[in-house]
């Protein structure tokens, strides 16, 4: 199994400029995230997704965009890359049992640089 | 809304000393789960230790233990017997008991080094 894979690695844009990332999990789960992670910072949630064709807002989601068209994969999307979205971007994966602690698996992030 | 503090930016052990990480929270809630995560340099998110609230009993994971003290809000980390392999960011994380959203809420982390 590869768990959690995020492409890509890295990636420099202008701003202004769009792109996609791509998070893909094979563990089969329900529940998916995009974190991002700043100098000082813990990690903060951007969006996540409870199943296929549903998001939702995380804490900070203003200037990206995601879907779920797929069970396995969560896209995040910025539309006009600025330079404050410079960071580090973690996708993470759970399934969801209400009584149990439902372990996230990372993905190894995505280090991008908005000039 | 929960909130997680670390207080301690930075730490150092020496190797095979014993280190405590400080953390705490803030929440409304009485059932939820704790977590330590570390971030080796590779930025790899590893699961440490996790602790459920309804559980009274501090939870041990090897080398690494927790203090958990509910009243105060409280949920610190033990290393022993540190190794090099051990240097790396600590996060401590709360996720709520049951709930539709169950994200981690993390910490601004510990840089935690071990001197040879």
């Amino acid at each position: 199994n590869a768990g959690v894979t995020q492409t890509p690695k890295f990636r420099v844009l202008k701003t202004g400029q769009s792109m996609t990332l791509l998070c893909a999990q094979d563990m089969n789960h329900e529940y998916m995230y995009w974190y991002r992670q700043d100098p000082g910072m813990g990690l903060r949630l951007i969006h996540y997704s409870v199943g296929e064709g549903t998001t939702a807002k995380g804490e900070v989601p203003d200037g990206y965009n995601v879907s779920r068209l797929k069970k396995q994969n969560f896209l995040l999307g910025l539309e006009s890359a600025a330079p404050s979205q410079t960071s580090v971007y973690f996708c993470a994966s759970s399934s969801w049992t209400r009584s149990s602690y439902n372990e996230q698996f990372f993905g190894p992030g995505t280090r991008l640089t908005v000039l | 809304a929960q909130t997680v503090t670390q207080s301690q930016p930075e730490m150092s052990v020496q190797e095979a000393e014993t280190v405590t990480l400080s953390c705490t929270y803030d929440t409304s809630e009485s059932d939820y789960y704790l977590f330590w995560y570390k971030q080796p340099p590779s930025r790899q998110m590893i699961l440490v230790i996790r602790q459920e609230a309804y559980k009274q009993q501090n939870a041990t994971e090897n080398r690494f233990s927790v203090n958990f003290q509910k009243a105060a809000k409280s949920f610190s980390l033990k290393i022993s017997d540190s190794q090099l392999g051990d240097a790396a960011m600590y996060f401590c994380a709360y996720r709520n008991y049951g709930g539709s959203q169950g994200n981690l809420i993390f910490g601004k982390g510990t840089k935690l080094s071990v001197k040879p």
